[in-house]
């Protein structure tokens, strides 16, 4: 079965601190990757995505991920944390397949807690 | 530009009850999937409709069932209600994409506590 996994469950950073929350995926074909963040109190909203082309992709407000297709891997990283990202970060995979309908499978979050 | 709505935003109900979601999907949008996600958790995949018909399923049992209106809003029921049921019910929609890539747009979810 498809799966995804965060490895960090929870970090805590400093604000200007560099941030990097690694995603792993168990799925052979082609896939479609995803961030989506959750700040407190409001829905999901897309951070990035990836569906081919150029592996580094950059998202909203200074987040980039590269998918590394040989370690099934799509990290999210940003140079320089705000407080203001303080949020709960999930990775998402949706596979291509013959009977696709988008279905998202996600990883089980990060929460993200950086200190003014 | 609407985005995703649901209604309502909390429930409370009661063990063996029922209860129905609702969600309107962003507007152009034809496609509604429903998540759950418990606390802690990231979402899990229900299922999702398109054209009025339920076209993929994930590991929920037949408690939790759907339906889709010909204006593309949804409905999520889920009968004989458990405690384990408690969770945040995600709404998302999306457009059907003849490459087969949905971009899904989240709604703010429904907080359902089952006591």
């Amino acid at each position: 079965a498809q799966s995804v996994s965060q490895h960090n469950h929870h970090v805590i950073l400093s604000e200007a601190a560099s941030l990097e929350l690694g995603c792993n995926y168990s799925y052979g074909g082609t896939v479609n990757l995803f961030w989506y963040v959750q700040y407190p109190g409001q829905h999901l909203q897309l951070l990035l995505k990836y569906f081919s082309g150029d592996p580094l992709v950059k998202g909203i407000k200074g987040f980039e991920a590269e998918f590394i297709k040989s370690k099934f891997s799509f990290n999210l990283r940003k140079p320089s944390v705000q407080w203001s990202d303080t949020a709960e970060y999930f990775c998402a995979v949706n596979s291509h397949g013959s009977s696709n309908t988008g279905k998202l499978i996600f990883g089980q979050g990060t929460t993200l807690q950086v200190k003014p | 530009d609407a985005g995703v709505t649901q209604s309502p935003t909390h429930l409370i109900k009661t063990r063996g009850q029922q209860v129905t979601l609702r969600c309107s999907p962003k507007s152009g949008h034809d496609t509604v999937s429903w998540y759950q996600q418990a606390l802690g958790q990231g979402p899990q995949f229900i299922f999702q409709y398109y054209e009025e018909e339920e076209r993929q399923r994930g590991n929920f049992p037949d408690r939790f069932s759907g339906h889709q209106f010909p204006n593309y809003s949804s409905e999520l029921n889920v009968n004989a209600l458990l405690l384990g049921d408690s969770a945040l019910y995600l709404c998302a929609s999306s457009l059907r994409e003849t490459s087969g890539f949905y971009e899904q747009y989240f709604g703010p979810g429904t907080r359902l506590t089952v006591t």
